[in-house]
């Protein structure tokens, strides 16, 4: 069973569109992290949410966080070649001995 | 600082032979993580260990993985025999201990390697 479900699973945007992508559970966390991995690299993290209903921008990203904190999602204005990747959303769960619950991910391609 | 470092970025071997993948964690990190990753499950933890001490090997798939941190400053995870259903990238991942006791710090994963049992 996944407790983080990521959609969708794959999307392929054209340079200058905008997306949405979502991180759904029914579990509540204490915290959610958005994580980027390109190919033949590690994830790193883009961000990290914390209260319900807290908003975050890393430039063109805006990270919204579930008023019941079992959601958040992560929006691209303008998309760019460079944010071609994997978007990994990761909970922190407070039944889970602090290890973190890992979605399988959005791979995005955006072509120039 | 480096970041994480893993040894080797690939890994090609024979079903039954012994696998060891290794990793040296951030300077001044308290904990460490391994992962292995495939596309049909996503990014799975096997172990992790605090202050070189394991605390949760829960993820492991069976006994022929198995994890050591003898210091700090290296971990190794060890597969015996390998079998082909073991390839995937495996990462390790460093963080600093949070205090505060709630999950936010940022893991730090390094490069992978990925495996590929024959």
């Amino acid at each position: 069973t996944q407790l983080l479900e990521q959609s969708p699973q794959f999307l392929s945007i054209q340079e200058g569109e905008n997306l949405t992508v979502y991180c759904n559970s029914s579990s509540v966390f204490s915290s959610l992290q958005w994580y980027r991995q390109e190919p033949g690299e590690g994830p790193v993290l883009l961000v990290t949410v914390v209260t319900g209903g807290e908003v975050k921008k890393l430039k063109r990203l805006t990270f919204q966080f579930g008023d019941a904190r079992k959601d958040s999602s992560l929006h691209i204005t303008a998309a760019q070649t460079g944010d071609t990747g994997l978007y990994l959303c990761a909970g922190d769960w407070a039944g889970n001995n602090r290890k973190l619950i890992w979605g399988l991910g959005t791979s995005l391609a955006v072509n120039p | 600082d480096a970041g994480v470092i893993q040894s080797p970025r690939h890994e090609v071997t024979e079903m039954g032979q012994e696998v060891t993948l290794r990793c040296k964690p951030i300077s001044g990190h308290d904990y460490l993580f391994w992962y292995r990753q495939t596309m049909m499950r996503g990014l799975e933890l096997l172990i992790y260990f605090n202050n070189n001490v394991p605390i949760d090997d829960s993820g492991m798939p069976e006994d022929r993985f198995s994890a050591k941190m003898p210091n700090a400053s290296f971990s190794t995870l060890k597969i015996q025999p390998s079998e082909p259903r073991d390839s995937a990238v495996y990462f390790c991942a460093s963080r600093a201990d949070n205090l505060a006791g709630r999950g936010t710090d940022t893991q730090y994963f390094g490069p992978g390697t990925r495996l590929t049992v024959l």
